[in-house]
């Protein structure tokens, strides 16, 4: 089925400097996601994001975070600066509408030291 | 804030029983999904179900709102069912904001 690719699967980082997680979202949908889940704990809703715009977001998401998806293209979560609470695995998703099943990305692994 | 509880956290079977998996959510839900996530991380929609009884394939799952619980039954379960089955839920706006603490299934041969 269709899905939705993350790069890079893993990304290490000294605290302090910028990292920006890059999504393919599924080509038709309309809504993305981030989601951050720590080693051994539940996934947790960062932001959403529709028609160029945040939607929602958590309070998880700390003025350090920034989403974006020009022109179509990637949909992009950066970090900046990081900090070692940053560390944790970060999911993309996309759905075709507001209510519709997501298609989840295989996440990408980011270590801050 | 809304809290997601399933249980129970892991569980394990012989291939070809069945599993019963919770949840249960602190508050009103009007979106709740079931997931899969497998070893390697990745999850996959399994099935929507805000109330009601749904089936696909091996998997149906019941949520009575009001009383703001959910179960997925697995019937006649295979090795391949292995990894960890999470709840989620959102109101109104379509989210997913809250997701659980999983079930950790491991089916043996």
């Amino acid at each position: 089925g269709p899905k939705v690719l993350q790069i890079p699967s893993h990304q290490i980082i000294d605290m302090g400097q910028m990292v920006t997680l890059n999504c393919d979202p599924v080509s038709n949908h309309l809504y993305f996601y981030w989601y951050k889940q720590i080693l051994g704990q539940q996934m947790e809703f960062l932001v959403n994001f529709y028609n160029g715009k945040v939607m929602e977001k958590s309070k998880l998401f700390k003025d350090q975070f920034s989403v974006e998806r020009p022109d179509g293209s990637y949909f992009t979560l950066k970090i900046q600066p990081t900090a070692l609470e940053d560390s944790a695995v970060y999911f993309c998703a996309s759905s075709f509408g507001s209510n519709s099943d997501y298609t989840f990305g295989s996440g990408t692994r980011l270590l801050v030291i | 804030g809304q809290q997601v509880q399933q249980s129970p956290a892991s569980l394990v079977l012989q291939e070809g029983e069945n599993a019963e998996l919770q949840c249960n959510f602190s508050s009103t839900a009007t979106q709740l999904q079931w997931f899969y996530q497998s070893p390697g991380g990745s999850l996959v929609s399994l099935l929507s179900n805000p109330s009601g009884t749904k089936h696909t394939g091996r998997l149906t799952s019941t949520t009575v709102t009001k009383e703001r619980r959910s179960s997925l039954h697995i019937s006649s379960s295979q090795t391949t069912d292995s990894g960890t089955y999470l709840c989620a839920i959102g109101a109104n706006s379509g989210t997913y904001q809250r997701f659980g603490t999983g079930t950790k299934l491991q089916v043996v041969p």
